[in-house]
């Protein structure tokens, strides 16, 4: 069975600058999350869907930060205009229940704002 | 507000030494509680879900136990190979908050020969 698979896996931008980070879940799971890992840090969840619905996106920065998940499959996070701040990895992670189950998370995309 | 708490920060252990890692919580209403390991440059790797106190799982050299203010994941006889920074994170409350895991910061394993 193929996990949940981020791309791209390293991003470099400079700050204002617009950046895009795509993930595919496990088939078949309906929930999908975006977390932001930052060093020495454990995951913090940015966002969560149930299918195309976000149902938690309380901590999304929605300032500058926009997810979609427009089919209740594939997932798109954007931050535009980009800060330093932003460095960190973002990890997307799929569950096949509406909370309780365990989340299977991909390898993550690494961003470094200059 | 910390919900999630590890110790300690860092362990490091020689192959065959067994251990303990700690992880407390204040959350009320624990809906699950789930260890992960992270390897440099990973992502979180699934291993336990824990629900109730008194509960244990086991997986090759590892088992984690739950009570109503901690878990504790221990090691039996470590090997290089389990080096890595292990997460415990809590899922808890519900409506729009269900599924949202609390992740502590992480305990980093070292294991040498």
């Amino acid at each position: 069975e193929a996990g949940v698979v981020q791309s791209p896996r390293y991003k470099i931008i400079e700050k204002k600058q617009p950046v895009a980070f795509w993930c595919n879940p496990i088939s078949g799971h309906n929930t999908l999350y975006w977390y932001l890992q930052n060093l020495g840090q454990g995951p913090e969840l940015l966002i969560r869907y149930e299918n195309e619905e976000a149902v938690d996106d309380s901590q999304l920065p929605k300032d500058r930060f926009s997810a979609e998940r427009l089919k209740g499959v594939d997932s798109t996070l954007k931050i535009q205009p980009a800060e330093l701040g932003d460095s960190a990895v973002y990890l997307c992670a799929s569950s096949s229940g509406q909370g309780y189950d365990e989340q299977f998370f991909g390898p993550g995309t690494r961003l470094t704002v200059l | 507000e910390d919900q999630v708490t590890q110790s300690p920060e860092a362990l490091r252990l020689q192959e065959g030494e067994s251990s303990s890692l700690n992880c407390s919580y204040t959350v009320s209403g624990l809906r699950g509680l789930f260890w992960y390991r992270q390897d440099p440059g990973k992502g979180p790797e699934f291993l336990f879900t824990l629900y109730s106190a008194g509960e244990e799982k086991e997986k090759e050299r590892l088992k984690a136990t739950l009570t109503k203010k901690e878990s504790f994941l221990h090691i039996t006889a470590p090997k290089p190979e389990d080096s890595a920074t292990y997460l415990c994170a809590v899922n808890a409350r519900g409506g729009s908050t269900l599924g949202r895991l609390y992740f502590g910061r992480g305990t980093q394993l070292t294991v040498w020969p």
